[in-house]
């Protein structure tokens, strides 16, 4: 059963930084490109950043590039996101998702969210 | 970016009959449009993807239609459980969803 596991939100300062992971089981990791997606309390869903299964490649939305990072480590089944220089807009659920096994593809299995509460 | 726009933003039905859903984009994705569910408190759930395929799992009474800029969500006969908000979401260029469709029993 293909699971993904977020963990590591919490309520941040604003201009404080955080990390958050996603365990993956369940299938192969190093196959899949694999994806962060955000929703602000009460609103739509927005793609966040993308990994290519092998990690060489990453891409951001334009609202997150230059201060979120994403990156993996498939020998421990692990999708990371770091956010630097967090702002009251970044406050959401962030859920990992699995996209396919190239870049063009929809995100079939998501994890349960975690949530990111940037406030002073 | 694509702009993808969803109709209506709410559809009253009630529970056995078809509910129609709608999502244009603003320019074309070719067939690289999903349909997700999401229920209160929940993660989105994949149901279409490629237009017109059902994911895993889905019931055949979730139908997908449309390429280019013109997509259509169409469930058969509602059942309780298929009250919930549906987005569209375009893979074609970067990543975009729409605004959402909540669907409520009428």
């Amino acid at each position: 059963e293909v699971q993904l596991v977020e963990s590591g939100g919490v309520l941040v300062q604003p201009g404080g930084s955080l990390r958050l992971s996603c365990a993956a089981s369940g299938f192969t990791l190093s196959s899949y490109w694999m994806h962060w997606v955000r929703q602000a309390p009460g609103k739509g869903l927005v793609w966040v950043s993308r990994i290519n299964s092998g990690g060489s490649s990453t891409d951001y939305a334009d609202s997150v590039r230059g201060r979120f990072t994403i990156s993996r480590d498939n020998a421990k089944n692990t999708l990371n996101l770091q956010m630097n220089s967090l702002r009251a807009e970044d406050t959401a659920v962030y859920y990992c998702s699995r996209g396919g096994g190239y870049s063009i593809s929809s995100l079939d299995y998501w994890g349960q969210g975690t949530l990111v509460t940037v406030s002073s | 970016e694509i702009v993808m726009t969803q109709s209506p933003a709410t559809l009253s039905v009630s529970p056995g009959e078809r509910a129609t859903l709608s999502c244009r984009a603003s320019q074309s994705v070719n067939s690289n449009l999903a349909w997700y569910q999401q229920k209160p408190g929940q993660a989105p759930r994949l149901l279409i993807y490629g237009a017109s395929t059902r994911a895993t799992g889905i019931p055949a009474r979730f139908s997908g239609s449309g390429s280019g800029t013109e997509f259509t969500l169409t469930i058969s006969s509602l059942q309780s459980e298929d009250f919930a908000v549906y987005y569209c979401q375009q893979y074609n260029n970067w990543y975009t969803f729409g605004q959402g469709t909540k669907l409520e029993i009428k």
